[in-house]
Formats: C-alpha cells, sequence, structure tokens
C-alpha cells in the first residue's frame, strides 16, 4: 500500500530550528511536496523536492533522500505565524498526491 | 491576480438535503481537484478533472458527484449529506499532472456543516 508517515504535532522555541521529518512508501515516486496549512484555511506550497538534496527557499530549506524514502522540512529562525500543520505529499508513478495527515506545529514564546 | 475560488466559505445545510459547493479558476489551469479534509487528517482526494476528463477515485461514495462545465469552473454536488460529511472541502487546480506542472493550487475551502 501507499504510506505517508510524519509526526502528530512538535513543539519549538521562537527563534529556534525545527526539522519536520516524513518517510513515504509509494508505487513509484515522481517527487514530493510540502504545504503549509493553517487552521481553517487550505494548504499553500513550500517546496517541492524530485531529486536528492537539499533546496533552499529563505527560512525554509526541505531535503529528499529518494533512496531511503524520506524528506524532511527545516525551518529556521522561527517566528510566531510559522505555528501550522506541515503536509508532505509523495507523487506516485500516476503522478496522484499521497497526503500525509500532517505535523502540527507549535511555536513557544 | 490569479487565484482558486471557492463559494461559500461556509454551508450549513440539513441532514440529507442537497448541496452545493463551487469553484472557480482564473489560473487557466487544465487540471481540477476537489478533496475532502477533516480535522487532524490528511486530505482525501474525492475527483480530480484532466480537461473534462473525469476521474471518479475508486473510494468515493456514490453521494458525492462532480460536474466541470468548462476550464474554469467546477462544482461538487452531495446528493443526501450525512452528519459524516461535515468536513472542510478543498478545490485545488494544477497545470498538469506530470513534473514540472502538477503543483496544487489551493482555494480557501468550504467548511460544510450538516445539522
Amino acid at each position: 500500500g501507499q504510506n505517508i508517515d510524519q509526526p502528530t504535532e512538535m513543539t519549538a522555541t521562537e527563534g529556534a530550528i525545527v526539522q519536520i521529518n516524513c518517510t513515504y512508501q509509494t508505487s513509484g515516486f515522481n517527487g514530493l511536496f510540502w504545504y503549509q496549512q493553517h487552521a481553517g484555511e487550505a494548504p499553500t506550497f513550500l517546496s517541492y523536492n524530485v531529486l536528492d538534496g537539499l533546496e533552499e527557499k529563505g527560512r525554509f530549506s526541505s531535503f529528499l533522500s529518494r533512496s531511503k524514502g524520506y524528506s524532511y522540512l527545516l525551518l529556521k529562525e522561527l517566528q510566531m505565524k510559522d505555528s501550522a500543520s506541515y503536509l508532505c505529499a509523495a507523487t506516485d508513478s500516476n503522478y496522484q498526491l499521497i497526503w500525509g495527515a500532517g505535523t502540527k506545529l507549535i511555536i513557544k514564546p | 491576480d490569479a487565484m482558486v475560488i471557492q463559494n461559500p466559505r461556509y454551508q450549513v445545510t440539513q441532514f440529507g438535503k442537497p448541496v452545493t459547493l463551487s469553484c472557480s479558476q482564473t489560473l487557466n489551469h487544465n487540471v481540477m481537484y476537489w478533496y475532502q479534509q477533516k480535522s487532524s487528517q490528511a486530505p482525501k482526494l474525492l475527483f480530480h478533472y484532466y480537461d473534462k476528463d473525469f476521474n471518479n477515485e475508486a473510494d468515493t461514495p456514490d453521494n458525492f458527484q462532480s460536474r466541470r462545465p468548462n476550464t474554469s469552473f467546477c462544482f461538487l454536488d452531495i446528493r443526501s449529506p450525512g452528519l459524516g460529511d461535515a468536513a472542510m472541502y478543498l478545490c485545488a487546480t494544477s497545470r498538469d499532472t506530470g513534473t514540472g506542472g502538477n503543483e496544487q493550487f489551493f482555494g480557501p475551502g468550504t467548511r460544510l456543516t450538516v445539522l
């Protein structure tokens, strides 16, 4: 079966760094997305990785290892507004997105 | 600004009373998706259209129907809503389905309450 695993909840301190991990098992693989979703709102795109390695975009970076079926989202210089759920979604051989349930990130002052 | 619009943002209906949710897009994307998302759960894909080519997910209940009369608009019809259908309904679009074009852009969602 196809499956995405990510932690349910994480807590971090304002100004710190946090890494949210995601492991995936899909029938084929055509890239991995990270989305941010604030409570009661729609997901917004953060990053897309299809090749191994680290993609950096401002305070956010995303890493992919295809051989390990593993990705992480790294958030630096955390701000209170970063409190949200972070959804990992892998693209299978049919280009369908297989979604994780999201990691709720709580930022404390 | 190019965007995905959903109406209404909040919909209240009675048990068994049909309801229609609408989605429009100004991105001129080929693909439109409908997702159901319950609290703290992953979005669940209900349908997607590649242009007018309709794709129904195998586990989408018959109670849910969809229409895409043109490129810009897509509708979700719930024929007889049950209490278990209360959820956020998300419309999304993508330019294409292959690598490089399958980033999905979401509308703000419609939160459905069933009384």
